[in-house]
């Protein structure tokens, strides 16, 4: 079964916004609000980022924000700060087999 | 604040069983609505889902390693186990622990603990 499908690489420099893609089809993110983001620092577990497409876990910072439209989920980084930079993951429900996909991630670099 | 820690062997051998466990704390593994949870990642590459079990016993393995997984709670411990045999350096991975929803979000995670598969 096939990941979701996201950039390998995106950047920005401080300040700035910046979008994360994340693509899959009707059988997942595009069928379902269970779309969830991932931050991943080096040697670091994922963190929880944004879950069900748009909401925030409290603590996370209101410089992150989702969005979904159609097959495809996005992760907006508002005002870029160097601590920013990460490893991004998406995830979404499936109904296929296996109940739920990752992304294979975005390597985010504050220039 | 719940907090997960994944502890076993480091290195196994081909062909012998990769043990793990994760222990909860600051909650109940027996509250509703948590399902604990097993993903893995392959060195520099993305995540993938392994397994949950909730707190009545209930499981969800993936197809793809279903026949070579066996997930355990005991909840007198707070703890839940893993056990993927038989084992081959296609199972080398950091292996995490955590805390998933209805919505199949990951809330709380393990801090990972590498595997190494080798003789």
């Amino acid at each position: 079964q096939s990941a979701l499908t996201q950039p390998a690489s995106v950047s920005g420099s401080p300040g700035q916004s910046i979008t994360i893609s994340c693509t899959g089809t009707s059988s997942d993110v595009g069928g379902y609000n269970y779309v969830s983001w991932y931050q991943q620092l080096p040697g670091k577990a994922p963190k929880l980022m944004i879950y069900e497409v748009s909401n925030r876990p409290s603590g996370v910072s209101n410089r992150f924000s989702g969005s979904k439209s159609g097959n495809t989920a996005s992760l907006t980084i508002s005002g870029l700060q160097a601590e920013d930079e990460a490893d991004y993951y998406c995830s979404s429900y499936t109904s296929s087999s296996t109940p739920v996909l990752f992304g294979g991630g975005t390597k985010l670099t504050v220039l | 604040q719940v907090q997960l820690q994944e502890s076993g062997p480091g290195l196994v051998k081909p062909s012998q069983t990769l043990s793990l466990t994760c222990t909860v704390s600051g909650g109940s593994i027996s509250s509703g609505g948590s399902y604990w949870s097993w993903m893995r990642q392959h060195p520099g590459k993305g995540l993938e889902w392994i397994a949950y079990i909730y707190y009545t016993g209930s499981t969800y393995y993936n197809p793809s390693l279903k026949s070579r997984i066996t997930i355990s709670v005991d909840t007198s411990k707070n703890q839940f186990s893993l056990k993927l045999s038989p084992v081959t350096a296609a199972d080398t991975a950091v292996y995490y622990c955590a805390r998933g929803s209805d919505s199949w979000d990951f809330d709380y995670w393990g801090q990972g603990t590498l595997v190494t598969v080798s003789s």
